[in-house]
């Protein structure tokens, strides 16, 4: 059970051009979904906090317009990267939390690698 | 502020067992987790401690001192699949996890 998925795996695009990532719990309902941003051989940096129905709590530095957030259901959120860049370019990763236990595990979507060029 | 610290990078013999060590600081405390990480995946959970104490599971342990701020991961028997970065994340005030740069685990034959 506890499983995530994302969708695409990996996405190639131009520069200018926007791009929407889907993350899914597929076993269990959501009720807070996270997104993070990896850069090689860094950590998992936090960009924003969305839960179903209301809008996402973006992190400082995070830009809102940029970064499209919309959590629609309890089993689907999605990252839209607006106008994105090359220096957009990363591995995204979601987690979704079912917040049914005491300590709020997050179970992770496998990423989504973006290289824009 | 807050903060997590962990060795950047670690080496250990197949067979062997290494100690990862993790010191925190927090607002508030809920609890700190361990994860694996392999290149180009994402993070699967190791680990959750919140109370003091070592918890045990198969060839890897979790240990967690609350005063002093400190955690470690142990791998025992450790195979040429553990190697991998492993992230140490506590859980602050807010349920909202602070995350380590993680350390890479190196395992030679």
């Amino acid at each position: 059970g506890a499983v995530v998925s994302q969708h695409p795996s990996w996405v190639i695009c131009k520069s200018g051009t926007s791009v929407k990532i889907e993350c899914r719990s597929l076993d269990f309902q959501a009720t807070t979904m996270f997104w993070y941003r990896q850069f090689p051989k860094q950590s998992l940096m936090l960009m924003a906090t969305s839960n179903e129905g209301s809008k996402a709590t973006y992190e400082q530095g995070v830009e809102k317009d940029k970064f499209l957030i919309n959590h629609a259901s309890l089993t689907l959120s999605t990252l839209t990267v607006t106008s994105a860049h090359p220096e957009d370019s990363s591995f995204y990763i979601c987690s979704a939390t079912p917040g049914t236990t005491s300590y709020n595990e997050q179970f992770f979507g496998p990423g989504t690698r973006l290289t824009v060029l | 502020g807050q903060n997590i610290d962990q060795p950047t990078e670690m080496t250990a013999t197949e067979g062997a067992i290494v100690q990862i060590n993790c010191t925190y600081q927090t607002s508030g405390f809920n609890g700190l987790f361990w994860y694996q990480q392999h290149a180009g995946e994402a993070p699967t959970f190791l680990s959750y401690n919140v109370l003091d104490g070592l918890e045990e599971k198969g060839r890897f342990s979790s240990f967690l001192s609350r005063s002093k701020g400190y955690s470690y991961l142990l791998l025992k028997e450790l195979q040429m699949k553990d190697s991998a970065s492993y992230l140490c994340a506590a859980m602050d005030s807010n349920y909202q996890l602070i995350w380590g740069a993680g350390t890479k685990l190196i395992i030679k034959p």
